[in-house]
């Protein structure tokens, strides 16, 4: 079956420094993996969506990349700050219907 | 960008009584949503895909008629949780896509997620 897992369940880091999140996927070939941000008590915000015949993608401070060979791709936020403190879910599909890893909890402290 | 709102956010209610949750597309017509389930510390589950004007899909091991979906309009899509137990204690969590726009089509909208806590 498919199966997709983020390789920390919990990130501490410094403000200021580079977070680099992990996601691998098995039994899938996705066409897109996307990344979302979840707060405490609400519902999944889009980040980011990288597409199979792409390798990464930048969007102000968060870039993803996408490596099908390996099965995964990596997250990172650059410059991070307190407010990125959240969780970080990959997620695989397309549209609604999406499969998600268990997310990976962000503290970033001052 | 796509809104949609949940409501009610929280709700509790006693074993045995129905809860009916909502999902609206405020800015869009969304002829498919979607309901999700999360648990504490847990991924969401996908149960089902609400399609405007015919019946819901349910994922395996979802229980069509303990969450009965209904998807009357474009823009309302309603799961109901019947005989709730406290097992049913949960984050449930809608979500819909913009059809027809290139670059929207493929990302999902959520909405703000209903806690239902069953006592």
């Amino acid at each position: 079956s498919q199966k997709i897992e983020q390789n920390s369940e919990a990130l501490n880091i410094q403000e200021g420094k580079t977070a680099t999140l992990t996601c691998n996927y098995t039994n899938y070939s996705p066409a897109y993996l996307q990344w979302y941000r979840q707060d405490p008590g609400r519902g999944p915000v889009f980040l980011l969506l990288i597409r199979e015949n792409e390798k990464e993608k930048r969007k102000e401070r968060l870039k993803v990349t996408f490596d099908t060979t390996l099965k995964q791709s990596l997250f990172h936020i650059t410059a991070s700050q307190p407010a990125d403190s959240a969780t970080y879910l990959c997620a695989l599909g397309e549209g609604g219907k999406l499969i998600f890893g268990q997310g990976t909890e962000l503290s970033v402290k001052p | 960008g796509a809104v949609v709102s949940q409501h009610p956010s929280r709700v509790i209610c006693k074993s045995g009584t129905s809860v009916k949750i909502e999902c609206r597309s405020l800015d869009f017509q969304a002829t498919t949503m979607f309901w999700y389930r999360q648990f504490p510390k847990k991924s969401l589950m996908l149960m089902a895909t609400s399609n405007e004007g015919s019946k819901a899909t349910y994922e395996q091991g979802v229980e069509k008629d303990k969450f009965l979906i209904n998807h009357a309009s474009l823009t309302l899509s309603t799961l109901t949780v019947t005989s709730a137990h406290p097992e049913d204690s949960s984050f449930y969590i809608c979500s819909a896509r913009v059809p027809g726009r290139t670059t929207m089509n493929t990302e999902a909208f959520f909405g703000q997620g209903t806690r239902l806590t069953v006592v």
